[in-house]
């Protein structure tokens, strides 16, 4: 149980287009949903955090108008870069949180490897 | 804001030896987590602890809550290649909603066979 997909697994773009990332929960209903950013041998930044139904909540320092959050349903959630640029190049990982009373865990998807050209 | 350390970066050991991670949270937490991520992967939940004094085992992992509520500890007893990757330990971001997590700088763990 608890599985996240993440598609696409890996796109390369070219500079000045846009890329939709979609991160799903298969067997659960995800109350609320993460978009991280993670450079090599580095932690998990945390871009935003998503809720059904509602605009996601940016962290300080990311730009909500070029990474678009939209939480479609319990079990959607995509992250459209805009506009890419060769520094938006990274992984991008989301995760899911079923939302149990007293558990915190978030459930990873695979990640998306971005790379504009 | 909270910070979560994790000591050590990293760790390479000899196949067999034991290895320990330590996070600290500079404010008490309500639980704490702990994810491993191998090479090219994602990070997979590993455990949640709540308890203040907790430990809990799985197989040759240990996990240790402390009392204070600030710190934990991640044992593995006699390594095994399967056991490299990056180990990181989390915490809720304080006074917010939504389950929002700090995660600590993680320790890439190494085994030599």
């Amino acid at each position: 149980g608890a599985v996240v997909s993440q598609h696409p697994s890996w796109v390369i773009c070219k500079s000045g287009t846009s890329v939709k990332i979609e991160c799903r929960s298969l067997d659960f209903q995800a109350t609320t949903m993460f978009w991280y950013r993670q450079f090599p041998k580095q932690s998990l930044m945390l871009m935003a955090t998503s809720n059904e139904g509602s605009k996601a909540t940016y962290e300080q320092g990311v730009e909500k108008d070029k990474f678009l959050i939209n939480h479609a349903s319990l079990t959607l959630s995509t992250l459209t870069v805009t506009s890419a640029h060769p520094e938006d190049s990274s992984f991008y990982i989301c995760s899911a949180r079923p939302g149990l009373a007293g558990s915190y865990e978030q459930y990873f998807g695979p990640g998306t490897r971005l790379t504009v050209t | 804001g909270q910070q979560v350390m994790q000591i050590p970066q990293y760790q390479h050991v000899q196949e067999g030896e034991d290895f320990t991670t330590y996070c600290n949270s500079s404010t008490t937490l309500s639980n704490i987590q702990w994810y491993k991520q191998r090479p090219g992967g994602h990070p997979v939940f590993l455990i949640q602890l709540v308890k203040s004094g907790e430990v809990k085992k799985q197989k040759r992992l240990t996990f240790q809550f402390g009392e204070a509520k600030k710190n934990s500890s991640l044992h593995i007893t006699a390594t095994q290649t399967t056991d490299v990757g990056t180990y990181f330990c989390a915490g809720p971001a304080g006074g917010t909603s939504y389950g929002k997590l700090t995660f600590g700088q993680g320790t890439i763990l190494t085994v030599h066979p």
